[in-house]
């Protein structure tokens, strides 16, 4: 079955605690995407990656890191979380960026204390 | 920076009515993209419309696309209950130096009266 899994779907922490979220994909897909949506801002693209060691920032990547060393892999780490990035947090692959639709993971709701 | 803006922000509707859902958008894009998002979980893809297109059916579900505009509707035909959901349009940002960006509304909720 196609699709995207995120571990863990649920993460309480305390600020400064360095974690990370983790994303895979099945689908070789090429485009992997890590948004953040928050309350009547809809979703913000944090990361994106082209491709194996191409990646770039989005619209919020600050606080954040990425690394793209597999293609199927694409982990979100946060050195060392705040209380404002407590938010839902969705990984997405696609195959072209021009044509193809994105795949969403379930989602990880991260809350930092 | 806000690519796609949506309106209105909530719609409540009685079920089997239409309802439309209207994405503005800044800049030129090669492609616009709807999803469904039902509540807290993993966005849905309903359909995509490319720039050299005008309109697209699938289902209950009409997009059209003005990029004259720089607009882009979601029509959905005889509501149902299941549509309760949020919906939110998605660009690429090729007007923008970052082209692979992608960037999403702030979404339309959808609420379905019986």
């Amino acid at each position: 079955e196609a699709q995207v899994t995120q571990n863990p779907r649920y993460l309480i922490t305390v600020t400064g605690k360095k974690l990370t979220v983790t994303c895979s994909q099945n689908m070789n897909h090429e485009y992997m995407s890590w948004y953040r949506q928050d309350p009547g801002l809809g979703l913000r693209q944090i990361y994106y990656s082209m491709n194996v060691e191409v990646t770039d920032k989005g619209d919020v990547p600050e606080g954040y890191k990425v690394s793209r060393k597999e293609k199927r892999n694409f982990p979100l780490i946060l050195e060392s979380p705040s209380p404002n990035q407590t938010s839902l947090y969705f990984c997405a692959s696609m195959g072209d960026l021009f044509t193809d639709t994105q795949y969403f993971g379930p989602g990880t709701r991260l809350t930092v204390l | 920076s806000q690519q796609g803006e949506e309106d209105p922000q909530a719609l409540s509707i009685q079920e089997g009515e239409n309802a439309t859902m209207n994405c503005s958008y800044k800049t030129s894009i090669n492609n616009l993209q709807w999803y469904r998002q039902n509540s807290g979980r993993g966005l849905v893809h309903l359909i995509l419309i490319r720039s050299n297109e005008r309109e697209k059916h699938s289902g209950r579900l009409r997009v059209t696309l003005d990029t004259s505009k720089k607009s882009s509707s979601l029509l959905i035909t005889a509501s149902r209950a299941a549509d309760t959901a949020s919906y939110f349009c998605a660009t690429d940002a090729s007007g923008y130096s970052s082209a692979s960006k992608i960037i999403f509304g702030s979404g339309t909720r959808l609420s379905i009266r019986p």
